[in-house]
C-alpha cells in the first residue's frame, strides 16, 4: 500500500521560514510524482497552492514555494504570517492513482 | 469565472443511497477531469478517484469500487458521486475538484453526507 508521509505538526513564529516535507514509501519523490500542495483552514475546502512541484497558482502568495529536497517534495513558507496557520496537504501522482499525505498542522505562535 | 458548485448536505440511514452533484461553470466541462475527494470528520483528505469527462470512463482508488459510482451529465456540465449501501463510516465531506495533468486547481465547496440511524 502506498503511503505518503508528512510531519504531523509544526510550530513557527511570525516572520520565520518553515519547510514542510512530503515523502513516499515507494522511494525518492521526483518530478514524475507531480507533487502538489493544498492549504485547508477549518470549515473550508482545500485551497490549491502549488502544482507540478513548484508552479504557483495566480492566487498563491509569493512567500509560498515548492521544491524537491533530499528525495522529498517540500513546501517552504518564507516569512510566515498569522493567517498561514492551517493544515497543509501534499498530493502525489502514482501513474493513474493519486495519494494525499496525512497533512501537517502548522501553528503560528 | 470557474466554479464548481456542489449539492447540499444529506442525512441518510444506514443501507440507503445518496447522490452528490458537482455543477461546473465558467469553462469547457470536457477539457478537465473531475476528481472526488473524501474527508471524514477530523481526518485528512482521501483521493477517491476520477472520471474522464470526455469518455465518461471512471477510475476508482483502492477501497472505493463497488458502492461508489462516478457519473456525468455533460449536457448540464455536472458530475455525480453516488454511494449505495451507506455505512456510518461513509459520514464525511465529499469534494469534487477539476484537474488537468494532476493540477487540481478548482474545488467545490464540499457536500456533507451524514449516515445515522
Amino acid at each position: 500500500q502506498t503511503v505518503v508521509t508528512q510531519e504531523p505538526s509544526l510550530t513557527v513564529s511570525p516572520g520565520e521560514t518553515v519547510t514542510l516535507t512530503c515523502s513516499s514509501n515507494t522511494g525518492a519523490v521526483t518530478s514524475n510524482y507531480y507533487p502538489s500542495w493544498f492549504q485547508q483552514k477549518p470549515g473550508q475546502a482545500p485551497r490549491p497552492l502549488i502544482y507540478t512541484t513548484s508552479n504557483k497558482h495566480s492566487w498563491t502568495p509569493a512567500r509560498f514555494s515548492g521544491s524537491l529536497l533530499g528525495g522529498k517534495a517540500a513546501l517552504t513558507l518564507s516569512g510566515v504570517q498569522p493567517e498561514d496557520e492551517a493544515e497543509y496537504y501534499c498530493l502525489l501522482y502514482y501513474g493513474g492513482a493519486q495519494v494525499f499525505g496525512g497533512g501537517t498542522k502548522l501553528t503560528v505562535l | 469565472q470557474v466554479q464548481l458548485v456542489q449539492s447540499g448536505s444529506e442525512l441518510r440511514k444506514p443501507g440507503a443511497s445518496v447522490k452528490v452533484s458537482c455543477k461546473a461553470s465558467g469553462y469547457s466541462f470536457t477539457a478537465f477531469a473531475i476528481n472526488w475527494v473524501r474527508q471524514a470528520p477530523g481526518q485528512g483528505l482521501e483521493w477517491m478517484g476520477w472520471i474522464n469527462t470526455n469518455t465518461g470512463n471512471p477510475t476508482y482508488a483502492q477501497g472505493f469500487s463497488g458502492r461508489f459510482v462516478f457519473s456525468l451529465d455533460t449536457s448540464v456540465s455536472t458530475g455525480y458521486l453516488q454511494i449505495s449501501s451507506l455505512k456510518a463510516e461513509d459520514t464525511a465531506v465529499y469534494y469534487c475538484a477539476r484537474d488537468r495533468v494532476t493540477n487540481f486547481d478548482y474545488w467545490g465547496q464540499g457536500s456533507l453526507v451524514s449516515v445515522s440511524s
